[in-house]
């Protein structure tokens, strides 16, 4: 049982363009919502969270909307750059703030194309 | 480097040996999580600490599994007579109990079961 769902395996986007990353959830007590990057051979890094009472958090070029009536968010990147190649995992807790028993999705190994 | 580090990175073994793998995470942080990452998937939680408690555990972590944190430091997660199936990366995290829900991994330890 996937709660927590990517279903873009990958994607391609011109350097300088906008990066749009999808994730669905299943689980109405999810509550609090994360990003994290992975490069091959590291762990994965936290890019970006967003709590369930919000439906937008911005951080630099890297921005978060939640929708909870869709149990839909996504990603954005603007403007997207080389360096953010890499393998997005979208993440959920239960847990208001929390950081405890995250549920992962599958990823989406985002190609930035020079 | 005062990041999360484990050792070792990589671990082949034959099936039905024991394998031990540590954790050392953050100083300051009191929480310390194991999570593992099979080909394909997101990582997937298997138990958390706050200090020396072990305050859950995946039904993912059967009984030939056993994680410990005895100080409330480093933690050990060992896997008793080993399967194929326990092929996997095991990533171990940690964090303070506030903040953003950012979890801190470390860059993981592969285990090929032969």
């Amino acid at each position: 049982d996937q709660q927590v769902k990517q279903n873009s395996p990958s994607l391609s986007v011109q350097e300088g363009r906008i990066s749009i990353l999808n994730c669905d959830y299943t689980n109405s007590m999810f509550d609090y919502f994360l990003w994290y990057k992975k490069y091959p051979a590291e762990g994965p890094t936290f890019l970006i969270s967003i709590s369930s009472i919000k439906d937008k958090n911005e951080d630099g070029r890297f921005t978060v909307f939640l929708n909870k009536s869709a149990k839909h968010l996504s990603l954005h990147i603007v403007p997207s750059q080389p360096g953010d190649s890499a393998v997005y995992f979208c993440a959920a807790s239960p847990l208001p703030g929390g950081n405890e028993k995250l549920t992962f999705g599958t990823g989406t190994r985002l190609t930035i194309i020079p | 480097d005062t990041g999360v580090s484990q050792d070792p990175r990589h671990k082949i073994t034959k099936r039905g040996q024991n394998v031990t793998f540590r954790c050392d995470p953050i100083s300051e942080h009191n929480r310390l999580y194991w999570y593992r990452q099979t080909l394909g998937q997101g990582p997937e939680f298997l138990t958390y600490f706050q200090n020396e408690a072990q305050l859950e555990k995946s039904r993912l972590l059967s009984d030939r599994f056993s994680a410990e944190r005895p100080k409330g430091s480093f933690s050990t997660l060992e896997i008793q007579r080993t399967e194929q199936g326990d092929s996997a990366m095991y990533l171990c995290a940690s964090s303070t109990r506030s903040g953003t829900g950012e979890l801190f991994f470390g860059e993981g330890s592969r285990l090929t079961v032969l």
